[in-house]
């Protein structure tokens, strides 16, 4: 079974700033199987990359994903006041989904 | 566009089992080839997925549940259902329904429903 682990577990950062947040997996997975959603406070999560570094529909171009093997980043070029939330990355292997435990990205 | 809204009680006693719903919206099941599935969030925590189910109604679960777990699809009615059962306190959490045409991620969720389990 893929563990999924995210860190920081809280990022602090002002507005304007750029956001760095790792997914690694406890094995090699492949990149077309690791997504990254945000999930604000009292919503549903809402996906943003796909297969590693594809932007879901109507996702602005400041996010960004990469990454392979065991190591996937999620990066926000210049955080937005709407950006300041939780996010997960999650994989899909073996017919079974699996989230990280989420890094929150707060208002410093 | 798909629309998804989960329904059902939002206080379920231990022991019992837990019965969802969820009703689509803006398309007919039987007509699309997506894949339908369950993610729960306990309160303060982070997300956990429960089961998907195929359009062609092959049924996936968490291995950590799947002991407890059924989801099925009622095409009549347009909704898909999950129920979990023998429920502690542990399964206190925010449910969501959500789907995708690809099973590798969710792109379209419902706005969640809070169920609690307690006496």
């Amino acid at each position: 079974e893929i563990v999924l682990t995210q860190s920081p577990g809280t990022l602090s950062l002002s507005p304007g700033e750029r956001a760095t947040l790792s997914c690694r997996a406890s094995q090699r997975v492949s990149s077309s199987y690791l997504a990254w959603y945000q999930q604000r406070p009292g919503q549903a999560p809402r996906l943003l990359i796909y297969s590693a570094s594809v932007r879901a529909a109507d996702i602005p171009n400041r996010f960004s994903g990469s990454g392979s093997g065991t190591d996937f980043t999620l990066t926000i070029s210049r955080l937005e006041p709407e950006d300041f939330a939780v996010y997960y990355c999650q994989h899909y292997g073996s017919s079974l989904l699996t989230f990280g435990g989420g890094t929150k990205v707060e208002i410093k | 566009q798909l629309l998804l809204q989960e329904s059902g009680p939002g206080l379920v006693k231990p022991s019992e089992t837990l019965s969802l719903t969820c009703t689509v919206s803006g398309s007919s099941i039987s007509s699309t080839t997506y894949y339908w599935g369950w993610v729960r969030q306990p309160p303060g925590k982070g997300l956990e997925w429960i089961g998907s189910i195929s359009y062609g109604g092959s049924t996936y679960y968490n291995p950590s549940l799947k002991s407890r777990v059924t989801i099925s699809v009622d095409t009549s009615k347009n909704q898909f259902s999950l129920k979990l059962s023998s429920v502690t306190a542990a399964d206190t959490a925010v449910y969501y329904c959500a789907t995708d045409p690809n099973p590798i991620a969710f792109d379209i969720w419902g706005q969640g429903t809070l169920v609690t389990v307690s006496s």
